[in-house]
């Protein structure tokens, strides 16, 4: 069991909008503005999309954006496309002495 | 161009001792701390180990301290990671990871990703 809780998979047409969340502790997600979430493709390295909760890296497009309320984060992709087809994993930083916590990560289907 | 690439990596014994190396290449590597990141074939990512730009602050996931060590030669703008008593259960690709912090600090918010070094751990 993974220390931060995803769903195991969303899914959505093209255009629509989905949101993943990522559920932890008051000692994780709930006390840190250090959540990230990363995009992953098959057989490629991860990629940062969402840093200390909502920013972006540059170049990463404005459809993802990233939010918290308490121990809950959340990564919303708008507009859909194709190419978002992908697993995404949340992060956080942990006062536990396993400091940096992951989501089991989430599959995301583009039907 | 940020480059981390990893080398190191194979097929091992249970019990036997690895050494992984990544070499950094576009920023300047003093600056910022570094970690490593595994993900067994198929599965998630588990954070392992993180060290800081001056090599004074180091962490352990629960499951690996003691026997895997991290360390960083700043005059060579390398990273490594010692792995010892190796179990099966450490299979999987590991990433060495920049930290997006930079200025001494670590957010622990992993921007650059090496391609990973796969290690297998089989008799």
């Amino acid at each position: 069991q993974s220390a931060l809780t995803q769903p195991a998979s969303v899914s959505g047409s093209p255009g629509q909008s989905i949101t993943i969340s990522c559920t932890g502790t008051s000692n994780d997600v709930g006390d840190y503005k250090y959540v990230s979430w990363y995009q992953q493709h098959p057989g490629k390295a991860p990629k940062l999309i969402i840093f200390d909760v909502s920013n972006r890296p540059s170049g990463v497009s404005n459809r993802f954006s990233g939010s918290k309320s308490g121990n809950t984060a959340s990564l919303t992709i708008s507009g859909l496309q194709a190419e978002d087809e992908a697993d995404y994993y949340c992060s956080s930083y942990s006062s536990s002495t396993t400091r940096v916590l992951f989501g089991g990560g989430t599959k995301l289907a583009v039907l | 161009e940020v480059q981390l690439v990893e080398s190191g990596g194979g097929l091992v014994q249970p019990g036997r001792s690895l050494r992984l190396s990544c070499a950094a290449s576009g920023f300047t590597f003093d600056n910022y701390a570094m970690h490593w990141v595994r993900q067994a074939p198929g599965k998630g990512l588990e954070w392992v180990s993180s060290i800081s730009w001056n090599s004074k602050n180091i962490v352990y996931a629960d499951s690996v301290k003691g026997r895997f060590t991290i360390s960083r030669d700043n005059a060579k703008n390398s990273l490594f990671l010692q792995m010892n008593s190796l179990r099966p259960e450490a299979t999987a690709f590991y990433y060495c990871v920049k930290d997006n912090a930079g200025h001494g600090l670590s957010s622990f918010t992993f921007d650059y990703w090496g391609r990973g070094s796969l290690v297998i751990v089989s008799s």
